[in-house]
């Protein structure tokens, strides 16, 4: 079974800091996506950033980019230049490319951006 | 453009009542479509997915039921609710070749 892990419960930064949240994941698949996901206060859950298994060229989205380690199954992701609307919970997960596109989640890191 | 929409946004219900929560998808045709629990401060946990009209595949035995009487209708129930229901649910949905899911608004019950 796939599990997906963030070690770290919470973290806070500086605005304008550059900050990276860990993920790991445990999987016997060659083929599947991983994805960061951001949910502000709000409680909407929206797609921070997406990166295919079969690429090795890491994802980059702006000021947000991935560091994808298929052999360690590392999954992190940074933020430059981080902003204070960059505070939320941030969620990993993964899917595997033939299972009805569910998702398995980390659970979950607590970003805060000071001022 | 797709939309997708889930009320009620809160729901405060005693123990022992029914539940129903209803989330439609706009401007698409045939999704899959997911229900996900969150717990405070935990990941989400699927609950139901459906890839079809009446298919639904459960991922957790529990209290909960879930129905699709319509393509773009997903339907989660419960009989009689107990205290441990209480939660964030997030309805979800996807669709073939677009490897992305995307989320509605997301109810929070609380189970007096």
């Amino acid at each position: 079974a796939q599990t997906v892990t963030q070690s770290q419960p919470e973290m806070s930064v500086q605005e304008a800091e550059t900050v990276t949240l860990s993920c790991t994941y445990d999987t016997s698949e060659n083929n599947y996506y991983l994805f960061w996901y951001k949910q502000p206060p709000s409680r909407q859950m929206i797609l921070v950033i997406r990166q295919e298994a079969y690429k090795q060229q890491n994802a980059t989205e702006n000021r947000f980019s991935v560091n994808f380690q298929k052999a360690a199954k590392s999954f992190s992701l940074k933020i430059s230049d981080s902003q204070l609307g960059d505070t939320a919970m941030y969620f990993c997960a993964f899917m595997k490319t033939a299972s009805n596109y569910q998702l398995i989640w980390g659970a979950g890191t607590k970003l805060i951006i000071k001022p | 453009s797709q939309t997708i929409h889930q009320w009620p946004a809160t729901l405060v219900q005693p123990v022992g009542s029914p539940l129903s929560l209803e989330c439609t998808v706009e401007g698409t045709s045939n999704p899959n479509l997911y229900w996900y629990r969150q717990a405070a401060g935990r990941g989400l946990q699927l609950l139901f997915y459906s890839v079809g009209i009446g298919q639904i595949s459960s991922e957790v035995p529990q209290n909960l039921s879930a129905s699709r009487p319509q393509d773009r209708q997903f339907i989660l129930s419960s009989k009689k609710l107990l205290l441990s229901d209480s939660g964030f649910y997030l309805c979800a949905w996807s669709v073939q070749g677009v490897n992305e899911a995307f989320f509605g608004q997301g109810t929070r019950l609380t189970v007096v």
